[in-house]
């Protein structure tokens, strides 16, 4: 059965701390993303990346980060958490391809206080 | 950049109800997906579509490419239905992520 893990369903922290938010797929997948999602906003992609150590920036990048230093791992890092980044945060994944279906991670709801 | 349009956003029916989703976009894809998020967030794949339509037990998902729109129908629909809908595009490669509507929530009362 695919998986793709986060590593927390809920999350508390202040302003201005470091936040990281990992995961992790076992399917061997080449392509993962992190996507963030608001009431009325909807899914919005954060940052992807097609390779190990590869990244590139989706729609709004501007507040984080993002690792790959093992393919089966992604991480997204909130550098200086603000309010405006309380979201619920998906990760997913997909193999490589014109296009495939993606995977998704349960989500990890973040309230910065 | 691609717009993503679904509608209804809300949709409230009785169950047995024959259900209608839609979803439009403003260029062309290469892919087309229908999700479904139940409540505490979680996201699964139902359809992924390029042309025509597929079918798997009582959904239904059609896109009509010339027109860019795509429709998720429920047959004799079900409370274990209630769920966030959400239609997807991938408008390049697969590796560049998904271009999301921000969903039907739909409520099948018994």
């Amino acid at each position: 059965d695919v998986k793709v893990t986060q590593s927390s369903r809920y999350l508390v922290k202040r302003t201005g701390e470091k936040v990281f938010l990992e995961c992790v797929q076992d399917m061997d997948h080449e392509n993962m993303f992190w996507y963030r999602q608001d009431p009325g906003l909807g899914l919005r992609l954060i940052y992807f990346s097609y390779d190990v150590k590869m990244k590139e920036k989706g729609d709004i990048p501007e507040g984080y980060s993002v690792s790959r230093e093992k393919k089966e791992r992604f991480s997204l890092i909130l550098e200086s958490a603000s309010t405006n980044q309380t979201s619920m945060y998906l990760c997913a994944s997909t193999i490589a391809g014109t296009y495939n279906e993606q995977f998704f991670g349960p989500g990890t709801r973040l309230t910065v206080l | 950049k691609n717009e993503v349009e679904q509608s209804p956003q809300n949709l409230t029916a009785q169950e047995g109800e024959f259900i209608t989703i839609n979803c439009s976009y403003s260029v062309g894809i290469s892919a087309l997906h229908w999700l479904q998020q139940h409540p505490g967030g979680g996201i699964v794949s139902l359809f992924m579509l390029s042309s025509g339509k597929k079918k798997h037990g009582r959904l239904i998902a059609t896109i009509n490419i010339q027109e860019k729109h795509s429709s998720l129908h429920i047959t004799a629909s079900h409370p274990r239905d209630s769920a966030v809908y959400i239609c997807a595009i991938n408008s390049g490669g697969g590796a560049d992520g998904l271009t999301f509507g921000k969903g039907t929530h739909l409520i099948i009362q018994p």
